[in-house]
């Protein structure tokens, strides 16, 4: 069955960029939409982006300026961006397969602090 | 955007009890919708897509119901598993949006 494996930075100063990889194994990577969500400490959900099958990216409002999307076909890879990172992007970042995601990543806390 | 309106925040229930949990969307996405249950340090899981249709693997005690504008999750007879946080997801628009969550406490 299919199963994401991300990793990146855990800790990062103010202004640094976030970056972030997912690895899909045990599943096709073609045909599929592949998001980012995060949840800050003791916090809700909250959609990041997504990229579909043909490379397309949509993001969160809020996020959109600093946020980029991409995939690595030729490794079954997804990797998050975002720059210019503030306190406020302290959270758990969730990799996961879909728009309404069934399947998801372990999860990697990501602490922006001076 | 689209906002999604969850209700209630938190809610306390007994083991056995039948709860009911409610996602309004500010604006109709068909039946865009799904639930998705969070325990303390994991990730969270679906059990419910497309507004209605019972994730694989999810006990039959969780139904989920509604389209347009008004969704609901409902437990017919909680377990002591269940008590966790639930959150809805609307995926019909960019950018796709979340509730603000339910946490499911024992009374």
């Amino acid at each position: 069955q299919v199963q994401l494996q991300q990793w990146g930075a855990g800790l990062l100063k103010p202004s640094e960029t976030l970056s972030l990889t997912c690895a899909v194994y045990g599943g096709s990577f073609s045909g599929y939409y592949w998001s980012w969500i995060r949840q800050p400490p003791g916090k809700g959900l909250e959609w990041i982006g997504e990229i579909n099958p043909s490379g397309s990216t949509d993001y969160n409002t809020s996020l959109k300026s600093r946020v980029t999307i991409s995939v690595d076909r030729s490794k079954n890879q997804f990797s998050l961006k975002l720059s210019s990172v503030i306190a406020a992007d302290t959270a758990v970042y969730y990799c996961a397969r879909g728009s309404g995601p069934a399947v998801w990543g372990q999860g990697t806390t990501v602490t922006v602090s001076s | 955007d689209i906002q999604m309106t969850q209700s209630p925040s938190s809610l306390s229930a007994s083991v056995g009890d039948r709860v009911t949990i409610t996602c309004r969307a500010s604006q109709g996405i068909r039946n865009d919708l799904g639930w998705y249950q969070q325990k303390p340090g994991k990730a969270p899981k679906r059990l419910i897509y497309a507004a209605s249709s019972l994730q694989s693997g999810v006990p039959s005690r969780f139904s989920g119901s509604g389209s347009g504008t008004e969704f609901t999750l409902t437990i017919s007879s909680l377990q002591p598993e269940d008590f966790a946080t639930y959150y809805c997801l609307q995926y019909n628009s960019y950018p796709r949006t979340f509730g603000q969550g339910t946490k499911l406490e024992i009374k």
